[in-house]
């Protein structure tokens, strides 16, 4: 299957840093990407929608300003989360969608594990 | 809203027992189902996708069903293994390619 990668894996930062996020398709262009969040023993939750040269699509509750999404090329969507605070820390996960599949593949990266000191 | 929930939470047996996973769900209006397997700290792999007209698919030793009526999708593992513990996560897609997903099981077999 295709494969989507993320960087980095793990990131530990001081209260009030910025962190990005990473994440590529590297095998296929994706216009489609998606953010997810899971915290410890939790499920994973939709964060926003990244379409490639337009504008990001957040779920609800989720702060755009916080979470920037930037999908400026078919294999690159980034996650930026400004003023990181300790309860940011999480596993975020991306997905990208294979358009040379059913619409429905979706892939997913092995995750970047943030902790904010 | 949707709610994926996942029964039980947490699931040890020997090695070699045939097992099931449940996942409910509240809004039968789904396009697809689907199965993925998560190591601990890890990504999600996918295991088996069932689209709304279907009733089950299977992969080798996994069997997915898929009771859209009822709002309910099992997994079944035969003979299971040491390698097969991991946290097993279902998500519905609604159309829309979103994914809502349950809560897991984590599944541990024991040698």
């Amino acid at each position: 299957g295709a494969v989507v990668s993320q960087h980095p894996s793990w990131v530990i930062c001081k209260s009030g840093t910025s962190v990005k996020i990473e994440c590529r398709s590297l095998d296929f262009q994706a216009t489609t990407m998606f953010w997810y969040r899971q915290f410890p023993k939790q499920s994973l939750m939709l964060m926003a929608t990244s379409n490639e040269g337009s504008k990001a699509t957040y779920e609800q509750g989720v702060e755009k300003d916080k979470f920037l999404i930037n999908h400026a090329s078919l294999t690159l969507s980034t996650l930026t989360v400004t003023s990181a605070h300790p309860e940011d820390s999480s596993f975020y996960i991306c997905s990208a969608l294979d358009p040379r599949e059913h619409q429905e593949t979706q892939y997913f990266g092995p995750g970047t594990r943030l902790l904010v000191l | 809203k949707q709610e994926v929930t996942q029964i039980p939470a947490a699931l040890s047996v020997p090695e070699g027992e045939n097992l099931v996973l449940n996942c409910s769900f509240t809004d039968s209006a789904i396009y697809n189902l689907q199965w993925f397997r998560q190591d601990p700290g890890k990504g999600l792999t996918s295991l088996l996708l069932i689209q709304s007209s279907q009733r089950e698919q299977t992969s080798g030793r996994l069997n997915a069903s898929l009771d859209k009526s009822s709002g309910r999708s099992t997994l079944y593992i035969a003979a299971s293994q040491p390698g097969d513990s991991a946290t097993y996560l279902c998500a519905v897609d609604p159309g829309n390619e979103k994914l809502t997903f349950g809560t897991g099981t984590r599944l541990t077999i024991i040698p």
